[in-house]
């Protein structure tokens, strides 16, 4: 089947670093990704809507210059942490669909300390 | 409004016996149901999916779950739970008016006792 894939699946960094994560459709093709943050023991919360050939599209209360997106061809979109804070500290989930709205595809996550 | 709802946070079964997860969805819209799981530190995985077809979906584990428009309901069943189901389970929606994007509800915590 589709497989989307995260790396890193593991970062640690300081404070104020800059933090880029990679989302890779790797047998599709992918116009809209999907960047999802995850705290412990909570649900799947949206971020933003990744648009290739045009910019994100991102939901209420998520930061555009904290969390850059960049959907850089029909199989990659990155998501840059900015000047990273402990409280961005979090589980980083993509999605990709296919087929439309009845499949998405998700990565296996990037989880991200920022000490 | 657009929503999912998933009713429990936490179930605890005992093995052997039946499992069933709560989900309700509120929209003017056709949804298209998922049910998801995730096991520690390990990625999401589809369970199922109702995309306007039958309304009983079989799944992946001896899952399945029942489409009830009339109750927006989407409950996740299973008649005998093993310790592998323990997990968090995840109901989502997406909606004939915003595409691709999916809705997660809250999560259900799955314990099973031996």
């Amino acid at each position: 089947g589709a497989v989307v894939s995260q790396h890193p699946s593991w970062v640690i960094c300081k404070s104020g670093t800059s933090v880029k994560i990679e989302c890779r459709s790797l047998d599709f093709q992918a116009t809209t990704m999907f960047w999802y943050r995850q705290f412990p023991k909570q649900s799947l919360m949206l971020m933003a809507t990744s648009n290739e050939g045009s910019k994100a599209t991102y939901e209420q209360g998520v930061e555009k210059d904290k969390f850059l997106i960049n959907h850089a061809s029909l199989t990659l979109s990155t998501l840059t942490v900015t000047s990273a804070h402990p409280e961005d500290s979090s589980f980083y989930i993509c999605s990709a669909p296919l087929g439309g709205r009845e499949t998405q595809y998700f990565g296996p996550g990037t989880r991200l300390l920022v000490l | 409004a657009q929503s999912v709802t998933q009713l429990d946070s936490h179930v605890s079964v005992s093995e052997g016996t039946p499992v069933l997860l709560r989900c309700n969805y509120s929209s003017s819209y056709s949804p298209s149901l998922f049910w998801y799981v995730q096991h520690p530190n390990k990625g999401l995985q589809l369970l199922l999916k109702y995309t306007s077809a039958a309304t009983l979906v079989k799944g992946i584990n001896g899952f399945e779950a029942e489409f009830k428009k009339s109750e927006t309901s989407f409950h996740l069943t299973k008649p005998s739970a093993h310790m592998s189901d323990a997990a968090e389970y995840f109901c989502v929606v997406s909606f004939s008016n915003t595409g691709n994007q999916f809705y997660f509800g809250t999560g259900t915590s799955l314990t099973v006792i031996p």
